[in-house]
């Protein structure tokens, strides 16, 4: 059974660049095929928000809404991928996941998240 | 980009019906996916392309989808099923995903 794990700081200050990492076992990462890694994040009270995708191969896309502030790499060796948002505010204060996505269709596979504070 | 309006919230007695809709500019040529989310969890799917349920979901949960609206009806209510439920297409114009505000479902 695929399983997804986030990682990183639960409080990051405004203006200062929010990194988060998700460990996935039971399964690799180069599972290739049409499987892509997935962000998604939901603030407190908002609905979920796509943040961006990577395929194993490093090949990314990402939310035109977030796109001047998101970097999302792979490291295949340790099996993980990882999510760098810059110029934090308050607005970025979310649960953040991650997830297995089987590309042009369906979240398979999701980590239980990870909340993200932004404060000072 | 494409919305997907759901209602905030839905309550229901255990043991009777829950429909819990997805709206969408002709969201029927589209597949339409649904996620359960309890607090601290991870989300899992419940319904996939329109009326697929995965291995594990129970029969009660059941999925539709034609014109502008899907739904997903959660028959025979219990207390576990209390949750927020969300809806997600891919919007083929933006080509990327987009999902619902999605809907809280109270178990009375």
């Amino acid at each position: 059974q695929l399983q997804l794990q986030e990682s990183g700081p639960g409080l990051v200050k405004p203006s200062e660049t929010l990194s988060l990492t998700c460990t996935v076992s039971g399964g690799s990462i180069n599972s290739g095929s049409s499987y892509y890694w997935a962000w998604i994040r939901q603030p407190p009270g908002k609905g979920l928000e796509w943040i961006g995708s990577i395929y194993y191969s490093g090949s990314t896309y990402y939310n035109p809404s977030l796109m001047s502030r998101v970097t999302i790499s792979v490291d295949t060796s340790k099996n993980q991928f990882s999510l760098k948002l810059n110029s934090v505010t308050a607005a970025d204060t979310a649960f953040y996941y991650c997830a297995r996505l089987e590309f042009r269709s369906i979240f398979d596979y999701w980590g239980q998240g990870t909340l993200v504070t932004v404060s000072s | 980009s494409y919305v997907l309006p759901q209602p905030p919230s839905v309550s229901v007695a255990p043991g009777q019906t829950a429909w819990i809709t997805c709206g969408g500019s002709n969201i029927g040529s589209k597949s339409v996916h649904w996620y359960q989310r309890k607090p601290g969890q991870a989300p899992v799917v419940v319904i996939y392309y329109d009326d697929e349920r995965p291995s594990g979901i129970p029969e009660r949960f059941s999925g539709s989808n034609s014109g502008n609206t899907a739904t997903l009806t959660i028959s025979r209510v219990e207390a576990g099923d209390e949750a927020d439920y969300y809806c997600q297409v891919w919007d083929i114009t933006s080509d990327f995903p987009v999902f619902g505000g999605g809907t809280k479902v109270t178990v009375l």
